[in-house]
């Protein structure tokens, strides 16, 4: 599992993006990048994953870097519900998913 | 996405009794399922991986005997609490994985509390 390095906290205004990194420096050609987020007591929701390409759906973008050593998460247009913390993963396809610390988003309005 | 629900939402039991805690997916076939413990302010720590019809895989630390895992079937996993003390307070979070996703969905957790 490589590691990854998310910063503890970040603030965003409502309406605004919010752009949340994510260092994965040791990642393995097999690693895929996945994002979740949890509010609070509840269960973490899947926002999206990537392995080379960026992605998009309806919740998010993710851009991976070419070298794959960091991604970004881009909420394009963050709400007050957007408030949660951010977990950034790099597992295989497959594998147990393992959680680090995250980064608590704060959506201001 | 898809959708597991875990059930209960929250439960308070007293020392030395059993909880037991289910885990369905609700509509996809589950071939793997994880269970995690979070305590206040901490992010989840696995507890154990299960696959369908085989022993669950115990993270290193986690005693498989007071918690047991069963994933007798495609749509179900059950955590069970043995011998529950006061230290066992926490929540408990369920994720399921089909086997051609890439992503895991989670369970809404539950919260126990042992008196």
């Amino acid at each position: 599992d490589a590691k990854t390095t998310q910063p503890t906290s970040m603030d965003c205004a409502e309406g605004r993006a919010a752009n949340l990194p994510c260092n994965h420096s040791t990642i393995s050609g097999n690693e895929y990048v996945y994002w979740y987020r949890q509010i609070h007591s509840q269960g973490p929701q899947y926002i999206i994953h990537g392995l080379k390409n960026n992605e998009t759906n309806e919740m998010a973008s993710l851009i991976i870097t070419e070298d794959r050593k960091s991604s970004t998460l881009i909420l394009p247009h963050a709400t007050l519900r957007d408030t949660a913390v951010y977990y950034c993963i790099a597992e295989t396809s497959g594998s147990r998913l393992t959680f680090g610390e995250g980064t608590q988003l704060t959506v201001n309005p | 996405g898809a959708v597991v629900s875990q059930h209960p939402s929250w439960v308070i039991c007293k020392s030395g009794t059993s909880v037991k805690i289910e885990c369905r997916s609700l509509d996809f076939q589950a071939t793997t399922m994880f269970w995690y413990r979070q305590f206040p302010k901490q992010s989840l720590m696995l507890m154990a991986t299960s696959n369908e019809g085989s022993k669950a895989t115990y993270e290193q630390g986690v005693e498989k005997d007071k918690f047991l895992i069963n994933h007798a079937s495609l749509t179900l996993s059950t955590l069970t609490v043995t011998s529950a003390h006061p230290e066992d307070s926490s929540f408990y979070i369920c994720s399921a994985r089909s086997q051609k996703n890439t992503e895991a969905f989670f369970g809404q957790g539950t919260r126990l509390t042992v008196v």
